[in-house]
This record gives structure tokens, sequence and C-alpha cells, in this order.
């Protein structure tokens, strides 16, 4: 039982590169969240998604999309990135009835 | 803007003492959790406090909420190293869209001998 998969776990991009961070949960978790973590700012929550089918902005969206693939699967892109985007993102999944939230081991990305 | 701010970011304390962390937020909510991260790890869930007055306990560590300070408190006794890593506070904000989960700025915790 692998819980939330975030790939990839490392990635250096120039500014104005674009990608896409996935994750996958195979727990049949209704919600799953982006959260990017900074020094002395903790975690702060970029999009998250209730449901499958649904998408909505948390407290940092600007310079983000998401996709909602799937039940399993939530995925954040950076269309063109920027310095202010290097950061550690954490992928994180909830069963509805559940007040826990379960991560992943995260992604760091540095933006040059 | 819903707020979350734990006291104090940094603490270095000797094994065997006492110490309490402290999460203030701004919400009506009356649920409260605690999370774990060691270096360069994940966050692993520690306490959920669902109820004002509520109180839990693992270990060393106990945990209390009260609603109506909006105050939850994360006290340590008889510190020991395997107790140094980061720990946050978060709470959810219900609305009509989902839950949303706001976190602390995390309080770094390091044991000394």
């Amino acid at each position: 039982n692998a819980g939330v998969t975030q790939t990839p776990k490392f990635q250096v991009l120039k500014t104005g590169q674009s990608m896409t961070l996935q994750c996958a949960q195979d727990m049949n978790h209704n919600s799953m969240y982006w959260y990017r973590q900074d020094p002395g700012m903790g975690l702060r929550l970029i999009y998250y998604s209730a449901s499958e089918g649904t998408t909505d902005k948390g407290e940092v969206p600007n310079g983000y999309n998401v996709s909602r693939l799937n039940k399993r699967e939530f995925s954040l892109r950076l269309e063109s990135a920027a310095p202010s985007q290097t950061s550690v993102y954490f992928c994180a999944s909830r069963l509805r009835a559940s007040n826990v939230l379960t991560f992943g081991a995260g992604s760091r990305l540095t933006v040059l | 803007e819903l707020k979350v701010e734990q006291n104090p970011l940094f603490l270095s304390m000797q094994e065997g003492k006492n110490y309490t962390i402290y999460c203030n937020y701004s919400t009506t909510s009356d649920r409260l959790y605690w999370y774990r991260q060691d270096p360069g790890k994940s966050l692993e869930s520690l306490f959920v406090l669902l109820s004002n007055g509520a109180v839990k306990q693992e270990g060393r560590l106990m945990a209390s909420l009260d609603t109506k300070a909006r105050l939850s408190t994360l006290h340590i006794t008889a510190a020991v190293h395997d107790l140094s890593a980061t720990y946050f506070c978060a709470v959810d904000n219900p609305s009509n869209t989902g839950n949303q989960f706001y976190f602390g700025t995390g309080t770094s915790l390091t044991v000394i001998p």
C-alpha cells in the first residue's frame, strides 16, 4: 500500500519553463490537496479538490493550475516558473469521513 | 483571513525538561490537528482534537484544545532526543466547496543532552 506518491522528488527549472508535479493516492480518498512549504511560512494551501471533478483555490493559487484527473490523481502545473516558486511541494489526501491528512514525501523544486 | 500562529518558532530544550508549544488561531473552528515533521521528511499526524476541552496524550506529548480562547497547546514532558522535530498545528475551515486545512508556521524543537 503506497499511500500518496509524488513525482518527481527533485526538479530544477529555469525561469519561464513549465512543469507538472504529479500526485497519486491509492487509498480511495475523496479529497486531495497541494501545499507549498517555505522556511518560516509553514505550509500554505495552493489548491484543493474536495472530490473528483472539483477544484478550488487555496491561500496562494497565483501562478499554478491543477487538474483532478480522476479520483486517484491530482496534478499541479507551473506554466511559467518563477524563482518565487522555489519551494518544497506536498500533496495530501483525505477520506471524507476522516479529519486526518495523509501526505506524500514531497517534491523539492528549484527555479533559477 | 484565517490565521494560525505558533510560538515559539524555535525551541531548544534539555533532555528531561518540560515545555509547552502554543497554537493560536483566528477562526471559530472547533477542530484542531497536530502534525510532526522530521528533517527532510513528510508530515505525520499526531493528534486530532475535535471539541472544546479535548485532551489527547501519546507518550511524552499531550495536546489540548480551548475553542473559546482559540488556543491549543502541545505539552512535552521529560523531553528525549527522539522528540526533536518540527511540530505543526492546523485547523480546518469548512466551506461550501470543501474543507480547507490551514497550518501554522511550525515549531522547530531540538532536544539536547
